[in-house]
């Protein structure tokens, strides 16, 4: 088992750019999560997939942020037009239906960079 | 909302010291408590998970209280080692919802 794993991990873009993550969750891991953080911050929860459906969002996740898990495996967080106060570290977990439930695994994230 | 508060903000104890951190919440309607280690610029790895049922988790040198009615968790460290030092988070999940609810963390430094 490879754990949660991200990329890019490093992104430096220019403000208004898009820019795109993706996670690969644990295999078979169901539930997938995305989470931002930012410096001496706890993480902050952004959004829930299920499978392939997307069962909760924040309402941090503004008109310029989507996320898909269009098959219910590897998942993308796009952000369109970004803003420097978009800057942080971007995290996401996976976690199991079924055994110890509800433990989360984090990947080691996404950072981004806006200037 | 659920708010998440931790203390101390940072800590810093000789090698060998046993330490407490704090963790308190808001809501008692709490579906589990998870306890995370991050070191600088990395990803959180999971410590301890506790169902709301449960009274307390223990992994090797670790061990999770929780008092659900008064809304506090402590984490304790046994014997703590240089490398221990790195901030501990803590994370509670609510009865309605999937998202996780973290505090801003504890910051340590164990020093040899």
């Amino acid at each position: 088992d490879t754990g949660v794993s991200q990329d890019p991990r490093h992104k430096i873009t220019k403000r208004g750019q898009n820019v795109t993550f993706r996670c690969d969750p644990i295999s078979e891991h169901n539930r997938l999560y995305w989470y931002r953080q930012t410096l001496g911050q706890g993480p902050e929860f952004l959004t829930y997939f299920q499978n392939e459906a997307q069962l909760e969002k924040s309402r941090l996740l503004s008109d310029r942020f989507s996320a898909e898990r269009p098959k219910g495996s590897f998942s993308t967080l796009e952000i369109q037009r970004t803003e420097q106060g978009d800057s942080a570290m971007y995290l996401c977990a996976s976690s199991s239906l079924t055994g110890e439930d509800g433990e989360l695994f984090f990947g080691e994230g996404s950072r981004l960079t806006v200037l | 909302k659920q708010e998440v508060t931790q203390i101390p903000a940072a800590l810093s104890v000789p090698e060998g010291e046993n330490l407490v951190l704090n963790c308190s919440f808001t809501d008692s309607a709490i579906y589990n408590l998870q306890w995370f280690r991050q070191d600088p610029g990395k990803g959180l790895t999971s410590l301890l998970l506790i169902q709301s049922s449960q009274r307390e988790q223990t992994s090797g040198r670790l061990n999770a209280s929780l008092d659900k009615s008064s809304g506090r968790s402590t984490l304790y460290i046994a014997a703590s080692q240089p490398g221990d030092s790195a901030t501990y988070l803590c994370a509670v999940r609510a009865n309605s919802g999937y998202a996780l609810n973290f505090g801003k963390g504890t910051s340590l430094l164990v020093t040899p």
